[in-house]
């Protein structure tokens, strides 16, 4: 699983607050990346970053923000949360380089009320 | 940008038959196409992968299969057991541009 962690596990939060996920990893990857996950939507990338400080829009990136500051953690924060960002959230590294094997995290389950 | 197209949605077949997953993807530059297994409450995890200079490429039960023409590729699982029930990801991505794009999935059931 390439030593990554994902914190928390679950939230539930309520609608207009902000959240943040986050992304640890201990095997000094560069590059990381947030997907949601959605029922007859699969996975869809949110934001990537390819080292620190280093970070872009994915497909579905409104409404959230991310920060990498150190190689290790990478942060992903719900401006203001709504309903429709209930979801599981997925953290994931490749191993090497971008366009090989990515490892994901464990999943973080949120729950916009 | 890339675009993943994955069949069927839902797969149910008997213990011992043979299982196949399909895609397309849009993007001709796309060179990597690697597959992922879900089990429920985990992540997805890595089965096996092929890149554009590979036509195709097997491990013990699992086949990947790639037509860089058509723009398609496929899973192949021979000998389907319980074990193998899970939800399935194909993705692509291009070496420019490393994020990996995913269809939506296939539950595969398979039936003792």
């Amino acid at each position: 699983d390439a030593g990554i962690t994902q914190s928390p596990r679950h939230k539930v939060t309520e609608t207009g607050t902000p959240v943040t996920l986050r992304c640890h990893q201990t095997e000094n990857h560069r590059y990381m990346y947030w997907y949601r996950q959605d029922p007859g939507h699969g996975l869809r990338l949110i934001h990537y970053s390819y080292g620190v400080k280093d970070t872009d829009k994915g497909e579905v990136s409104d409404g959230y923000s991310v920060s990498r500051s150190k190689t290790e953690d990478f942060l992903l924060t719900l401006e203001s949360a709504t309903s429709s960002q209930t979801s599981v959230y997925f953290c994931a590294s490749p191993q090497t380089a971008m366009n090989t094997e990515a490892f994901f995290g464990q999943g973080t389950r949120l729950t916009v009320v | 940008g890339e675009n993943v197209e994955q069949h069927p949605s839902t797969l149910s077949v008997q213990e011992g038959d043979s299982a196949v997953i399909k895609c397309t993807y849009s993007d001709s530059a796309s060179n990597y196409f690697p597959w992922y297994k879900q089990e429920l409450g985990k992540g997805p995890q890595l089965i096996i992968d092929i890149r554009s200079n590979v036509g195709e490429k097997k491990d013990q039960r699992i086949a990947v299969t790639l037509n860089k023409t058509a723009k398609h590729f496929s899973l192949h699982i021979t000998e389907t057991q319980p074990e193998d029930s899970a939800v399935y990801f194909c993705a692509a991505s291009k070496r420019s541009q490393g994020n990996l794009i995913f269809g939506k999935g296939t539950k595969l059931s398979v039936k003792p």
